[in-house]
């Protein structure tokens, strides 16, 4: 147990939809991660926030966006859902920038 | 534009030999190196890392060589057992800034 938390496991939901997966961070972590993971792909990442400011993005969408909380939780928030979206995401945390990051169970989500 | 390369998408190792899992990248300024392991229905975790300013870092059975002009690392692992049996992920950056990950590569030990 890496100390990450992610809800929900998983998600089916319907072209066009919108949904929210949740995320919350090792006790003490700052950092938090989100990448995604198609069939076949590697760990693509999309956006990484530190301390509720966001820090760096990756290969994110218009569609998607995320914010973290005061309490440092996480939400990342995908929107007008398209089949290709279908994927497993992954959030992670670190203390800080630097270091390792530990990653959660990941919510796979199946958009039909 | 795909910084971290996993070319090797499988690989299969009789238990007790040596699997030896390849990595290459593209960026220079990469200056920290990591491997992940994953198993199905998890999330990937930390196995292995390796700062730039090493060639070498050994931690068990596991060994990560660094080889900066060639761009390339590798992740030894010795003697194989079949709980190593899973996906693993090299993973590099410019410390602070974005983490890049390779595909994975699929290991299989048999018993």
């Amino acid at each position: 147990d890496s100390g990450v938390t992610q809800t929900p496991k998983h998600l089916i939901t319907a072209t066009g939809q919108r949904v929210t997966l949740r995320c919350s961070p090792r006790s003490g972590d700052l950092s938090v991660y989100w990448y995604q993971q198609s069939l076949d792909q590697g760990l693509q990442f999309l956006i990484q926030y530190y301390n509720g400011e966001e820090r760096a993005k990756g290969n994110i969408l218009e569609r998607f966006s995320a914010q973290q909380f005061p309490d440092l939780h996480s939400e990342l928030n995908l929107s007008s859902l398209e089949l290709g979206d279908s994927a497993l995401y992954f959030c992670a945390s670190s203390a800080s920038p630097e270091e390792t990051q530990y990653f959660g169970p990941g919510t796979r989500l199946l958009v039909l | 534009d795909q910084q971290v390369k996993q070319n090797s998408p499988s690989l299969s190792v009789q238990e007790g030999r040596i699997s030896i899992l390849n990595c290459d990248y593209t960026n220079s300024m990469f200056d920290y190196f990591l491997w992940y392991k994953k198993y199905p229905a998890e999330g990937p975790t930390f196995l292995i890392s390796i700062s730039s300013i090493k060639d070498k870092n050994e931690d068990g059975r596991f060994t990560v060589f660094l080889n900066k002009s060639a761009k390339h690392l590798s992740l030894h692992i010795v003697p194989s057992q079949p709980g190593d049996s899973a996906v693993y992920f090299c993973a590099a950056t410019n410390t602070g800034n974005q983490f890049y990950f390779g595909t994975g590569t699929s290991l299989t030990v048999i018993p």
